[in-house]
């Protein structure tokens, strides 16, 4: 059974803080995407990947940066936590030319 | 301006009474429209992919269908776990992917 699964599906971090979200796939994907979703926005994409090392920005990447340093697993940093970042935050995998994502569960960042 | 726009925002059905989700999309170079089903605090889930205007797809009591404007999500006799956010995607010149805001549907025993 195909799997996207991250690191924590609940989170509170205090403004200022560093936050590493992590995600790992074992279908083996190329492509690895990171997300926000809130409501009345739908979901906007940070930063997408599409091999190890290689990223691209997204739609809204200010204030967020990644890594991706193996094949299976991508993290989403949030260098500075700010209040405006509270948000669900979801990961997505691809192969390339499938089109659809799967995405993993989710975590709902709150930051205080 | 590429859009993918879906109606109803909101959908409150009775047990059993079929309605149908829309969504409507102006982009060029469509290369696929997908559907999702996501419950309250998840990830959205894969439903269907269509490829050209005229393609349907069935699963269970959803029926997905598409025209060059744009894509239906039938439900048929829809039961209270039908009850989720639906989610269209269209994949679009090469390689861009853009989500529509959803329609949250409600079916009440």
């Amino acid at each position: 059974d195909v799997k996207v699964t991250q690191s924590s599906r609940y989170l509170v971090k205090r403004t200022g803080e560093k936050v590493f979200l992590e995600c790992v796939q074992d279908m083996d994907h190329e492509n690895m995407f990171w997300y926000r979703q809130d409501p009345g926005l739908g979901l906007r994409l940070i930063y997408f990947s599409y091999d190890v090392k290689m990223k691209e920005k997204g739609d809204i990447p200010e204030g967020y940066s990644v890594s991706r340093e193996k094949k299976e697993r991508f993290s989403l940093i949030l260098e500075s936590a700010s209040t405006n970042q509270t948000s669900m935050y979801l990961c997505a995998s691809t192969l390339i030319g499938q089109g659809y994502r799967f995405f993993g569960p989710g975590t709902r960042l709150t930051v205080l | 301006e590429d859009q993918v726009t879906q109606s109803p925002e909101a959908l409150r059905l009775q047990e059993g009474e079929s309605s149908s989700l829309n969504c409507s999309y102006t982009v060029s170079g469509l290369r696929g429209l997908f559907w999702y089903r996501q419950d309250p605090g998840k990830g959205p889930e894969f439903l269907f992919t269509l490829y050209s205007a005229g393609e349907e797809k069935e699963k269970e009591r959803l029926k997905a269908t598409l025209t060059k404007k744009e894509s239906f999500l039938h439900i048929t006799a829809p039961k209270p776990e039908d009850s989720a956010t639906y989610l269209c995607a269209v994949l679009y010149n090469f390689n861009k992917f853009y989500f529509g805001s959803g329609t949250k549907l409600n079916v009440k025993p």
